[in-house]
């Protein structure tokens, strides 16, 4: 099975910062991986498809980037909406997802 | 549009089992996969399992080998998961997606297990 290893767990930031998000997948998934954003007592909703495909009506200080089997998440100017969980997951062989990064306020 | 209702909150205790469902609509049902994904509270998602609606296989992660059951209803768009053996481990909210990398998810379902 295809593990997935994303950093940090948990990320205090302030609003204006650049945040940056990893993972690692454990074997090539070519570029098969999405970012979700939650948050609480919502379902995920999706960022970002193949690595670093905007989804329609996601705001552009978010993106994706890809090198090897690590993955990137950036957010360049933190919004006060984007506190929040996010997770990366493949989507090469069945689903597999990170851990989660826990984006809280400083 | 694409919409995945679930079905509502249930109440277990532990040994017993529990079958939800989702029902697919917006788009031709046996044309994606379903998958179902756990988030346990205060944690992660955690992928449970995969159903090929067109031909009912299925594949799942290690961890719920043998106590999840997945199925369908092509007449009614709708898929099931059935656990089994039920601990308070297994509270947890549910959720199905579309195999289709296009954000379709489930409201979720929260299972509650407690004696």
């Amino acid at each position: 099975d295809i593990q997935m290893t994303q950093s940090p767990s948990t990320l205090s930031a302030s609003v204006g910062d650049r945040v940056t998000i990893t993972c690692r997948a454990s074997q090539s998934i070519s570029n098969w991986l999405a970012w979700y954003q939650q948050k609480p007592g919502k379902a995920p909703k999706l960022l970002i498809q193949r690595a670093s495909n905007l989804e329609t009506g996601v705001p552009s200080r978010f993106s994706g980037s890809r090198s090897g089997t690590e993955f990137t998440l950036t957010i360049s100017s933190l919004h006060p909406d984007d506190f929040a969980s996010y997770y990366c997951q493949q989507y090469d062989t069945y689903w597999t997802f990170g851990q989660g990064t826990r984006v809280d306020i400083k | 549009q694409v919409q995945l209702v679930q079905s509502g909150a249930e109440v277990k205790k532990p040994g017993a089992s529990v079958k939800l469902s989702c029902k697919a609509s917006g788009y031709t049902f046996t044309s994606f996969a379903i998958h179902w994904v756990r988030q346990a509270p205060g944690h992660g998602l955690e992928w449970m399992g995969w159903l090929n609606t067109a031909n009912g296989d299925t594949k799942f992660s290690q961890h719920f080998q043998g106590r999840v059951t997945l199925t369908r209803d092509t007449t009614a768009n709708t898929a099931y998961m059935e656990v089994t053996s039920l601990t308070s481990e297994d509270t947890a909210v549910y959720y199905c997606a579309r195999d289709a990398n296009s954000g379709d998810w489930g409201q979720g379902t929260l299972v509650t297990v407690s004696s």
